[in-house]
């Protein structure tokens, strides 16, 4: 079934850093988005990339898609404390009627 | 700005009670979602409604899991029966257009914990 693989499945580092999560994904798309989900909290989107976009940004996010590869990258530049957070990429199903989440990343950004 | 809320934030309930999950969604929203996550791993899509019908389900919504909308604003998860392997954070969500009609955003609540003892 349709579902991204997030990677790495968890990432360390220092405040002030980039952090780079990958997902990779088996089937064509329409779009692919990414959400942020704090932990116990719920899932917050973040951005949408449709399929004829390369790069997207939005503020210190920046998501590229690479249809060829089956592949979406999200880089967060200069991360600060609080982008602790797991991070998922969701994509539709095959039928186009529910969006499916991965496993996501686990993010920790230490001060 | 509009806000999915769910109710219980937590429930606990001894196995094979019923339980009733509760979800608002934003107000001007038509379409509705339960997911679920357990502990540690992923989030799973549960089921789909629009216009009082589920759309789509998937095969953990069996048939002891079912869903209503009882009036104008509540959207309900109940399981009837629950079992040890039912705890779990659920998760409403919402959007206004409909996953298949390329506007598929979802906004989320945060979630309700049920644990199953």
């Amino acid at each position: 079934s349709q579902q991204g693989e997030e990677d790495p499945q968890a990432l360390s580092i220092q405040e002030g850093e980039n952090a780079t999560m990958n997902c990779s994904y088996k089937t064509s798309i329409n779009n692919l988005q990414w959400y942020r989900q704090n932990s116990g909290r719920g899932l917050v989107h973040l951005i949408l990339i449709r399929s004829n976009e390369r790069e997207k940004h939005s503020g210190r996010l920046r998501v590229t898609l690479d249809t060829s590869k089956k592949s979406s990258s999200l880089l967060i530049t200069a991360s600060r404390a609080a982008d602790t957070a797991s991070y998922f990429c969701a994509l539709l199903n095959q039928a186009g009627t529910a969006l499916i989440f991965g496993k996501g990343t686990t993010l920790s950004v230490s001060s | 700005e509009p806000e999915v809320t769910q109710t219980p934030s937590h429930q606990v309930t001894q196995m094979g009670q019923e339980v009733i999950l509760r979800c608002v969604p934003i107000s001007n929203h038509l379409y509705f979602y339960w997911y679920r996550q357990i502990l540690g791993q992923k989030v799973e899509f549960l089921v789909s409604f629009y216009n009082n019908e589920i759309s789509e389900k998937s095969e953990i919504f069996d048939d002891q899991f079912s869903v209503e909308r009882p009036d104008g604003s509540n959207f309900t998860l109940k399981i009837r029966s629950t079992k040890l392997e039912d705890s779990a954070m659920y998760f409403c969500a919402s959007n206004r257009q409909g996953i298949g009609q390329g506007a598929n955003v979802l906004t989320f609540g945060a979630g309700s914990r049920l644990t199953v003892l």
